[in-house]
């Protein structure tokens, strides 16, 4: 079975600074798919950035990027000039073959990140 | 476009009483799903469902049951809660086959049972 491990269970961050949390999975697996979701306070999960293992290139969105290191099984989210609303419970995610056609999400542990004004 | 909903936000039980979740969705999404999330652990799949009328066992099913009699709507059932269920439900959904795979996620029940 696939885990997903977040060995940071909390960061904090200056704002304006970058940040880095990382993530390490392991599978058996070639072909896959990785997440980052944030939780806010407000308990909503919202998707930061998905990576598809089989491209090489990194995966970036707005001031988020991935560094995805295949052979080492390693997915880190860089957060790039911290903002006040980047505070949250940050969730690493395996896609996994459930059958039948479906997939599910297996979640890490998550790390809490604080961004200090 | 609700996306997807939950219903109750908010529940206190006591031990042995029984209670239905709701969750449902608006976008048409064959795949949906229950998890429940606990302090240090993330989130955990409970059950899952590939479309209406079929249910299939996440990785902690104990102590729950499912269905999904309307492709809409996917149900959480607790018979006789335990304290050991005090936790909070998250329902969510998927698009069959389509990239970006992305699951949505409902708001989130908090469920105390004492």
């Amino acid at each position: 079975a696939q885990t997903v491990t977040q060995s940071q269970p909390e960061m904090s961050v200056q704002e304006a600074e970058t940040v880095t949390l990382s993530c390490t999975y392991d599978t058996s697996e070639s072909d896959y798919y990785l997440f980052w979701y944030k939780q806010p306070p407000s308990r909503q999960m919202i998707l930061v950035i998905r990576q598809e293992a089989y491209k090489q290139q990194n995966a970036t969105e707005n001031r988020f990027s991935v560094n995805f290191q295949k052979a080492a099984k390693s997915f880190s989210l860089k957060i790039s000039d911290s903002q006040l609303g980047d505070a949250a419970m940050y969730f690493c995610a395996y896609r996994t073959y459930s059958g039948a056609g479906s997939y599910q999400l297996t979640f890490g542990k998550g790390t809490k990140l604080s961004v200090i004004p | 476009n609700a996306g997807v909903t939950q219903t109750p936000k908010f529940r206190v039980l006591k031990t042995g009483q029984s209670m239905t979740l709701l969750c449902a969705q608006d976008m048409n999404h064959e795949y949906m799903y229950w998890y429940r999330q606990d302090p240090g652990m993330g989130l955990r799949l409970i059950h899952y469902s590939v479309g209406e009328g079929t249910t299939a066992k996440g990785e902690v099913p104990d102590g729950y049951n499912v269905s999904r009699l309307k492709k809409q709507n996917f149900l959480l059932g607790l018979e006789s809660a335990a304290p050991s269920q005090t936790s909070v439900y998250f329902c969510a959904s998927t698009p069959m086959g389509e990239w970006p795979y992305e699951q949505y996620f409902g708001p989130g029940t908090r469920l105390t049972v004492t």
